[in-house]
Parts: C-alpha cells; sequence; structure tokens
C-alpha cells in the first residue's frame, strides 16, 4: 500500500532554509491523479496547509507563506521536497506530507510526521 | 482565505452518546470540498469524510457528515473509546484551510 515518509533535519537555526523530502512508496508520484502537499502543526495546535505540487511541476502555495516556500518533485526518485526560507521560532513544527486526490478535495493519505524545532 | 471556525472548542461525552461538531465557513464552501479529520496524539491527522458526507475507506458507519454552504456538521452516533480525539475540518479551495479542531474528551 502507499506510504510517505518524511525525513529531513530535526534542528534548523533561525534564519536559514529549512529542508524536507518526502519519500513515496508503494505507488507512483506521477501519477495523473493526485497533488502531493505538505501541512505543518506547531506544538498544541492546529494544521496549516503548506502548499502542494503536481508531478508536472506545477505548485501552489500558501499565500502567508509563498514568499518563502519552495516545493519541487524529483520523479525519478519518487519524491517531492519543502523548502522553507528564513525560519524563525514560529517555524517550528510537526511536518507532514501528504496525497491529495483531486478528485477529492482531501489528503487521504499522511506520512507520520517529522518534528523541526527553530533554535540558535 | 477562507476561515472556517469549529464548534464547540471541547465537547465531554460519555462512551455511547452521540457526538454533533459544528464547521463553518466565511464564505461559501463547495461541498465537494469539505473534509473531516480526526486526530489521536502523536499521530497524523486520518481522513473520515471527504465531500461533505462520503466516508473514507475503511471509516466505520457510525460517522457522517452533512451540510451545505457555510455550515456543515460531523456527527458520531454512538461514541467508541477510540474515538475520543481532536477533529479538524477542512476545506479545499484555491487555498486549503483548515478549522481550529474540536477536541472530542471522555466525560
Amino acid at each position: 500500500q502507499l506510504q510517505l515518509q518524511e525525513s529531513g533535519p530535526g534542528l534548523v537555526k533561525p534564519s536559514e532554509t529549512l529542508s524536507l523530502t518526502c519519500t513515496v512508496s508503494g505507488g507512483s508520484i506521477s501519477s495523473s491523479s493526485y497533488y502531493w502537499g505538505w501541512i505543518r502543526q506547531p506544538p498544541g495546535k492546529g494544521l496549516e496547509w503548506i502548499g502542494s505540487i503536481y508531478y508536472s511541476g506545477s505548485t501552489y502555495y500558501n499565500p502567508s507563506l509563498k514568499s518563502r516556500v519552495t516545493i519541487s518533485v524529483d520523479t525519478s526518485k519518487n519524491q517531492f521536497s519543502l523548502k522553507l526560507s528564513s525560519v524563525t521560532a514560529a517555524d517550528t513544527a510537526v511536518y507532514y506530507c501528504a496525497r491529495l486526490p483531486h478528485y477529492v478535495g482531501a489528503f487521504d493519505i499522511w506520512g507520520q510526521g517529522t518534528m523541526v524545532t527553530v533554535s540558535s | 482565505e477562507i476561515v472556517l471556525t469549529q464548534s464547540p472548542g471541547t465537547l465531554s461525552l460519555s462512551p455511547g452518546e452521540r457526538a454533533t461538531l459544528s464547521c463553518r465557513a466565511s464564505q461559501s464552501v463547495s461541498s465537494s470540498y469539505l473534509a473531516w479529520y480526526q486526530q489521536k496524539p502523536g499521530q497524523a491527522p486520518r481522513l473520515l469524510i471527504y465531500g461533505a458526507s462520503s466516508r473514507a475507506t475503511g471509516i466505520p458507519d457510525r460517522f457522517s457528515g452533512s451540510g451545505s454552504g457555510t455550515d456543515f456538521t460531523l456527527t458520531i452516533s454512538r461514541l467508541e473509546p477510540e474515538d475520543f480525539a481532536v477533529y479538524y475540518c477542512q476545506q479545499y479551495g484555491s487555498s486549503p484551510t483548515f478549522g481550529g479542531g474540536t477536541k472530542v474528551e471522555i466525560k
């Protein structure tokens, strides 16, 4: 069955760039039926959508984060990635990657999440 | 941006009782794109309902969703012990947003 796994540093310094990768296994990231997204959750708080990407490379981002976010896809590795620049303590959160079938309009499969702390 | 407001913030109920959770949108949401998730501590959210009323794969029929326009409801007909968790609604427009969550706790 399809699985998603986030990976990347758990600690990032303020003003630096947070970089995470989501590896998709058990299925192809190149399916035309799905978008792939990043969502985050600060400790004890709710969920915030960061952005999504299609296998072709088309992206759309949360307007509140757009100036700092880049999401890319590597179909040869069955991965997609997140870069968030100029991070502050407010970016400390659990970061999830997830699949979004465009015909469903909801995130149906999620990774387990990875905690990223922004601290010097 | 469409803001989703969930109420109540916390719902204290006993197993076997009915839970009714509300999600109100700041502007009309296409029913095709309103979803509900369940999240337990230390776990990723799990999709329960999409398209306002369609259950996701493997979701028990005690979970049901309804509503349209700006008002949506998630109902759990009879709470099981494993249903005590936080529930989020989400809309999928040009910019997806989530509600703030409702915690269903054991009374």
